[in-house]
């Protein structure tokens, strides 16, 4: 059962246009919800991270929209460049324990930003 | 100064043979984390340790033996390796307290191939 779905899987984008990701969730014991940014050969890195209790939240080129009734939240990137060409997994996170958090991921946007 | 690291990068082995991936992070934190990533770049937990103390352990075949000498350590042994473990494992850490522990950072991951 798939807890986190993700759209589309795959997506292009030219320079300086908006790239734009979309997740929907199911558990409502999710606390926390970070997107991570994988490239080839590489283990994907926090990119941004927004909490249940705000809609948004903005980091540099990087927007999370969160809509905490409808159970989605989207990445948005300004002003895409080349550079931005990675593999986009959103996640969803659920305290275990106090001591762990379990993410479950989406299944990845595969994002490519051409000249 | 990598944050967190595995060892090997890359295995190749024979159907049957027993592994072990090794993972160190210098972040100071308690929680680490093994996870899977499938040919589909579909990442699963698998385990978390929280200062020594196994806090996740998924639906994962009791092949798998997790093993963490210290908090900064946490190693993973394979016995009778099948065709089917052919992945990328990624070690991963975080905080345990607070929002920290939903934010992870992830090894460049160890990319196993059973023939």
């Amino acid at each position: 059962q798939q807890q986190v779905k993700q759209s589309p899987q795959s997506l292009i984008v030219q320079k300086g246009g908006i790239s734009i990701i979309n997740c929907a969730y199911e558990n409502t014991a999710f606390d926390y919800f970070p997107w991570y940014q994988q490239f080839p050969g590489k283990g994907p890195a926090l990119l941004i991270a927004i909490r249940p209790d705000v809609s948004e939240k903005k980091e540099g080129r990087f927007t999370i929209s969160f809509n905490k009734s409808a159970k989605q939240f989207s990445l948005h990137i300004m002003d895409s460049q080349p550079g931005d060409s990675a593999t986009y997994f959103c996640a969803a996170s659920k305290t275990i324990s106090g001591t762990a958090s379990k993410l479950t991921f989406g299944t990845g946007t595969r994002l490519q930003v051409t000249l | 100064d990598t944050a967190v690291s595995q060892t090997p990068k890359y295995l190749v082995t024979q159907m049957g043979n027993d592994k072990s991936i090794k993972c160190e992070q210098n972040l100071g934190h308690d929680t680490m984390y093994w996870y899977k990533q499938d040919s589909k770049k579909f990442l699963k937990i698998m385990f978390s340790y929280n200062n020594k103390e196994l806090i996740i352990n998924e639906t994962v075949p009791n092949r798998f033996s997790p093993k963490s000498p210290d908090k900064a350590h946490l190693n993973l042994h394979i016995n009778s390796l099948e065709l089917g473990d052919s992945a990328v494992y990624f070690c991963a850490s975080s905080q345990d307290r607070g929002w920290g522990a939903g934010e992870l950072f992830f090894g460049e991951g160890s990319r196993l191939t059973v023939l």
